[in-house]
């Protein structure tokens, strides 16, 4: 099984600054890497697939970069819409699909 | 519009069993394998089991092997989820998600459910 590491596990951020989260897999996943946002009281929403490809109907201040086990997910300007948790997940090698611990981003 | 929407949750005893449903609608049902995932109160995602778009190919989180089984019925646009001999650890909010492939290959989850809440507890 394929684990995956998150850090921080919480990152306080000031609106308009820049926010990364890191995501690290044990053992490759190649760019098999997805990012979902979650906001209280809500189910996941799909963020980037691919490792760095946005989904549809979230803006390009959010990107997604990385390949093998080294991940970064990047919020250039923050609003106050974007605070939320954030997790990645590994589709590469399963079952099972495995989620990271997530990092919650908290207005600072 | 892509809709997935779950039901079935509630209190149980452990030891007991509960079926959940998630009624599909906005896209073409038996295209797309489907996986139910969940998440304890206050904690992250896991992956519980993933059934190919044609129910042919099912699989499983070790923790819920023998215990779970998943299903579908193309004919209602409905994925099920059969959970025996629940646990307290079983307690959660349980997703369908909607995979973007038919084959129940590897894969990431473009759609979401609201959740149902089961909770396990005497």
């Amino acid at each position: 099984e394929i684990v995956m590491t998150q850090s921080p596990a919480s990152l306080s951020v000031s609106p308009g600054e820049r926010a990364t989260l890191s995501c690290r897999a044990s053992q490759s996943v190649s760019s098999n890497l997805a990012w979902y946002q979650q906001k209280p009281g809500q189910a996941p929403r799909l963020l980037i697939y691919g490792a760095s490809t946005r989904a549809t109907g979230f803006p390009a201040r959010f990107s997604g970069s990385g390949s093998g086990t080294e991940f970064t997910l990047t919020i250039s300007s923050l609003q106050s819409e974007d605070f939320a948790v954030y997790y990645c997940q590994q589709y590469n090698n399963w079952p099972p699909y495995t989620f990271g611990q997530g990092t919650r981003l908290e207005i600072k | 519009e892509v809709q997935l929407l779950e039901s079935g949750g509630g209190l149980v005893q452990p030891g007991e069993s509960l079926r959940l449903s998630c009624a599909a609608s906005g896209f073409t049902f038996r295209n797309y394998a489907m996986s139910w995932v969940r998440q304890a109160p206050g904690k992250g995602l896991e992956w519980v089991s993933a059934i190919s778009g044609s129910g042919g190919s099912t699989y499983y989180a070790d923790s819920v092997k023998g215990r779970f089984t998943i299903s579908r019925d193309t004919s209602k646009n409905t994925l099920y989820v059969q959970m025996n001999s629940l646990r307290a650890e079983d307690t959660a909010v349980y997703y369908c998600a909607k995979g973007v492939v038919a084959a129940a290959i590897p894969t990431y989850f473009d759609y979401w459910g609201q959740g149902t809440l089961v909770t396990v507890s005497s």
